[in-house]
C-alpha cells in the first residue's frame, strides 16, 4: 500500500528563518505524482505544487522550493525567509495509481503544523 | 477562492440522524472527490466520481453514500450518525480523474454530531 510520512508534527520558528518540511513516501508504482497542499487557519486546502516521478528537477517559486529525490523517496519543502503568513498546516500527498481510467486517489501524510513567530 | 463550493459550512446534528452535504465543482471540472478530516484519522479519501460515475473508493463506511448529478454537483449522504463521524468534510474537483491532476478543494463542511 502507498504511504506518506511527515515525521514532523509541529515546527515553530522565528520569522525570517528558513524551514524545511520533510516528506517521505512509499509506493511500488513507477509512475506516480506528489503534491504539497497548504491548510491555513481558515481551513481550506490550497494546492502548492505537483511533481511527477520522472522529473527530479528541483523547483523554486519565490520563497518556496521543493527537493524531490527518488533515491530516498523524499519530497521536501523549504520556505526561505519565513513570514508569519506562512503559518499553516502543510500536507504532502501521493497520487495512487489506479487501474481504472479516470480514477485518482490522493494519499495524504499526517501534516506538519508550521508556526512562524514574529 | 478555489471555485469549489460546499454547503452548508457548519452542521450540528444528533446521533442516529441523517445529513446531506452538497458540493459544486469548479466550472469545467468533471471529477469530484470527497475527503474526511478528523484529528485521529487525518485526511482520508472517501470516494471519487467522474462525470456521474463512481471511479474510486476509499475507506468509506457503508452508512455513507454519494452521487454526482448530471449538472456535475455532488452530494454526500451520511446516515445513522455516530459521535465519531464528527469531522471536516471536504469536496475537491479536478479537470478529469487522471492521477496527475491537482485537486482543488472547497472550504469544507464541519459536521458536529452530539
Amino acid at each position: 500500500a502507498q504511504k506518506v510520512t511527515q515525521a514532523q508534527t509541529e515546527i515553530s520558528v522565528v520569522e525570517k528563518e528558513d524551514v524545511t518540511l520533510d516528506c517521505v513516501y512509499e509506493t511500488r508504482d513507477t509512475t506516480y505524482y506528489l503534491f504539497w497542499y497548504k491548510q491555513p487557519p481558515s481551513g481550506e486546502l490550497v494546492f502548492l505544487i505537483r511533481r511527477n516521478s520522472f522529473d527530479e528537477q528541483n523547483e523554486i517559486s519565490g520563497r518556496y522550493s521543493w527537493n524531490f529525490q527518488k533515491s530516498t523517496s523524499s519530497f521536501n519543502f523549504t520556505i526561505t525567509a519565513s513570514q508569519v503568513v506562512d503559518s499553516a498546516v502543510y500536507f504532502c500527498a501521493l497520487s495512487e495509481a489506479l487501474r481504472i481510467q479516470g480514477a485518482q486517489k490522493l494519499v495524504f501524510g499526517q501534516g506538519t503544523r508550521l508556526t512562524i513567530n514574529p | 477562492d478555489s471555485g469549489v463550493t460546499q454547503t452548508p459550512k457548519h452542521l450540528i446534528t444528533a446521533t442516529g440522524q441523517r445529513v446531506t452535504l452538497r458540493c459544486s465543482p469548479r466550472s469545467g471540472d468533471l471529477s469530484v472527490y470527497w475527503y474526511q478530516q478528523s484529528l485521529d484519522q487525518g485526511l482520508q479519501f472517501l470516494i471519487q466520481y467522474y462525470n456521474g460515475e463512481e471511479r474510486a473508493k476509499g475507506n468509506i463506511l457503508e452508512r455513507f453514500s454519494a452521487q454526482q448529478f448530471p449538472d456535475l454537483h455532488s452530494e454526500l449522504n451520511l446516515s445513522s450518525l455516530e459521535l465519531g463521524d464528527s469531522a471536516l468534510y471536504f469536496c475537491a474537483s479536478s479537470v478529469d480523474g487522471e492521477g496527475y491532476n491537482e485537486q482543488f478543494f472547497g472550504p469544507g463542511t464541519r459536521l458536529t454530531v452530539l
